[in-house]
């Protein structure tokens, strides 16, 4: 069975402070792909990156990072300075066939 | 253009009412979906087309309809609804069906059904 485990519900951190999401993923599949989207209150979900199972390098764009760890199942994401702006639904989903989502973590940028 | 728009961005409508939602995407896109999501769950995918083809039905009940009348367009038909059919719905976007693909997705319509 495929399974996305984001067990931080919410989270609330004051601007300029660093955050960590993290994302725990199953599959009994050898390729497939990683992805993050972001929701802001507005509703659409914002593709952020996509990863596939064969590449583990750790990404960073900007004040977002990603690290990538199969050896842990994990897909960890980190805001560097966060900022109101970065308040939104963040979920993190898994494609092997078909598109499974976690269940979202909910973070809030306080001024 | 890397929009997806649909329309009406609300829509409240009772049980016995038939409606429809549209998405409208420029970007050569050849894959549109419908997904489903209730307040603080994640999306859930309701209907797959490629190519203008039905591809994937996750068993969603009759009294939603999807159609694709061309490849940039997308419709869901809806008629004698649920209240736990109230949700926001989203249409998403890929260049293709394939499992690597990244989605576009729009801003949903938030649906009530009185």
């Amino acid at each position: 069975a495929q399974k996305v485990t984001q067990a931080q519900t919410e989270i609330s951190v004051v601007e300029k402070e660093d955050v960590t999401l993290d994302c725990v993923y199953e599959t009994r599949d050898t390729t497939y792909y990683l992805f993050w989207y972001k929701q802001p209150p507005s509703g659409e979900l914002v593709f952020l990156i996509r990863r596939n199972s064969f590449d583990e390098q750790n990404e960073i764009s900007g004040r977002y990072s990603w690290n990538f760890q199969k050896s842990t199942s994990s897909f960890n994401f980190t805001i560097t300075a966060s900022q109101v702006v970065d308040s939104a639904v963040y979920f993190c989903a898994l494609q092997g066939g078909k598109l499974i989502f976690g269940q979202g973590t909910e973070l809030s940028v306080k001024p | 253009d890397t929009e997806v728009t649909q329309t009406p961005k609300h829509l409240v409508m009772g049980m016995t009412n038939k409606k429809s939602l549209k998405c409208e995407q420029h970007m050569g896109h050849r894959a549109m979906y419908w997904y489903k999501q209730k307040a603080k769950k994640p999306p859930e995918l309701m209907f797959v087309y490629s190519y203008e083809k039905l591809s994937i039905n996750e068993s969603v009940p009759s009294r939603f309809s999807p159609e694709c009348p061309n490849s940039s367009l997308l419709n869901l038909h809806l008629h004698a609804l649920q209240p736990e059919d109230s949700a926001l719905y989203l249409c998403a976007s890929s260049q293709d069906q394939g499992f690597n693909e990244k989605l576009f997705f729009g801003s949903g319509t938030q649906l009530s059904v009185l």
